[in-house]
Formats: structure tokens, C-alpha cells, sequence
């Protein structure tokens, strides 16, 4: 079974600075692995995919994630944080369902980035 | 464009009505998908759909049903036996077969009370 575990709850730096959200996943097969941002009272939209080309992919607004597949782990990162960065972050791993019947997307709990003037 | 629509974006309701979210998309996406979202637990999956006339449970279907009748529309009912319907919703849809990689409208907020 596939799951995703995100480190961190609440995560604040200061703008300009480095952001690093932290997602772990478990799967018995090789992931697809996502990330999400959802600005308050809205949906979400997609950063970032990883399909088993290129372990190091470029998202949308500066973002980028590394596959690791020897530490389970799909890290997010951003050189350098904007204000408009502040939303909750969500990572997601493609889950699998046995007998040929549709699969869908197991999410992490989720987490809030606050950014400091 | 194409996208996903959910109506109403705010919705109020008594305890022990039922009520219906609205979810279209005209992306052409076979499966569809709705999500309950409470703070701090992420998405949790309610019911998915692969095809038309076809639907399967989720994770935390009880005190939900949903009916498949045209490819675009995916409606989710919240019926009085859901103990807390007060929450987030989110409908999303999918085509890719292989990763499962999915498109959300921007939600219904409902409030019971």
C-alpha cells in the first residue's frame, strides 16, 4: 500500500530565504509523486510531478523537487521565498488499486507555509 | 477554458437535510473524484468514478452518495447520516490511466448547523 507523510505541520522563513517542505512516501511499487498548493478557500493546483524521468523536477514559481529513491523521499524546494509563496503545501503519491479498477492519489496531511516580511 | 466547476462555493444547511454538490467539468476526463477536506487531515478520499454509471467508495463514503449519469457530472449528496458534514469539498478529475495525476475545481464550503 502507498503512503505519504509530510514533516512539519506549520513551516515559517523569512522572505528571501530557502524553503524546504518535507514529504516521505512508502509504496511497494515505483511512485508517480506529486505536489500541491492550495491558497486559503480554493482548490488545488498542481506544482510539480515526478513519472520516473528526470529525478530532479522544475515546477511552477521557482519550485523543484528531488526524487531520492534510496531515502523514499520527494523534498520540495525553493531558492528563495516570495510573500506570495504562504499557502499549504500538499504532497501526493499515486496509489494503486488491485484488479485493474481506477487508482487515485493518496495525499499527505498537508503543510502551511507562512513567510516573513 | 477548460476546467471544473463546483456550485455553491459557500452552502448553509440545517442538521438533518440533505444536500447535493454540484461538480462539472468539461475537460473530458473519464474519472472523477471527491475529496472531504478538514484542517490538519489533508484530503480524504469519499467516492471516485471511473466511468459513466460506475462508481466505487472511498475511504470515508458513509453518509455520502453520488450518481454518474453523464461523463461531465460527478454530484455528491451529504444525507443526514453523515454525523459531521461540516466541511471542505473538493471534486477533482483525472485521464491519466497511469498516474492517477488529478485536476480540482476550487471547492464548496458547507456549513451545518
Amino acid at each position: 500500500a502507498q503512503s505519504v507523510t509530510q514533516l512539519g505541520s506549520h513551516v515559517s522563513v523569512s522572505e528571501g530565504a530557502l524553503v524546504l517542505l518535507r514529504c516521505n512516501y512508502s509504496s511497494s511499487v515505483p511512485p508517480y509523486l506529486f505536489w500541491y498548493v492550495q491558497y486559503p478557500n480554493q482548490g488545488l493546483q498542481l506544482l510539480l510531478k515526478y513519472t520516473s524521468a528526470a529525478t530532479l523536477v522544475k515546477g511552477i514559481n521557482g519550485f523543484e523537487a528531488e526524487f531520492k529513491k534510496s531515502e523514499t523521499s520527494f523534498h520540495l524546494t525553493k531558492p528563495s521565498a516570495h510573500m506570495s509563496d504562504a499557502a499549504e503545501y500538499f504532497c501526493a503519491v499515486s496509489s494503486y488499486r488491485l484488479g485493474g479498477s481506477q487508482g487515485n492519489l493518496i495525499f499527505g496531511k498537508g503543510t502551511k507555509l507562512s513567510v516573513k516580511p | 477554458d477548460g476546467g471544473i466547476t463546483q456550485s455553491p462555493k459557500y452552502l448553509f444547511r440545517k442538521e438533518g437535510q440533505n444536500v447535493t454538490l454540484s461538480c462539472e467539468q468539461n475537460l473530458n476526463h473519464d474519472a472523477m473524484y471527491w475529496y472531504r477536506q478538514d484542517p490538519g487531515q489533508g484530503l480524504r478520499l469519499i467516492y471516485y468514478s471511473q466511468i459513466v454509471n460506475d462508481f466505487q467508495k472511498g475511504d470515508i463514503a458513509e453518509g455520502y452518495s453520488v450518481s454518474r449519469e453523464k461523463k461531465e457530472s460527478f454530484p455528491l449528496t451529504v444525507t443526514s447520516a453523515q454525523k459531521n458534514p461540516t466541511a471542505f469539498y473538493l471534486c477533482a478529475s483525472s485521464t491519466d490511466s497511469r498516474t492517477y495525476e488529478q485536476y480540482f475545481g476550487p471547492g464548496t464550503r458547507l456549513t451545518v448547523t
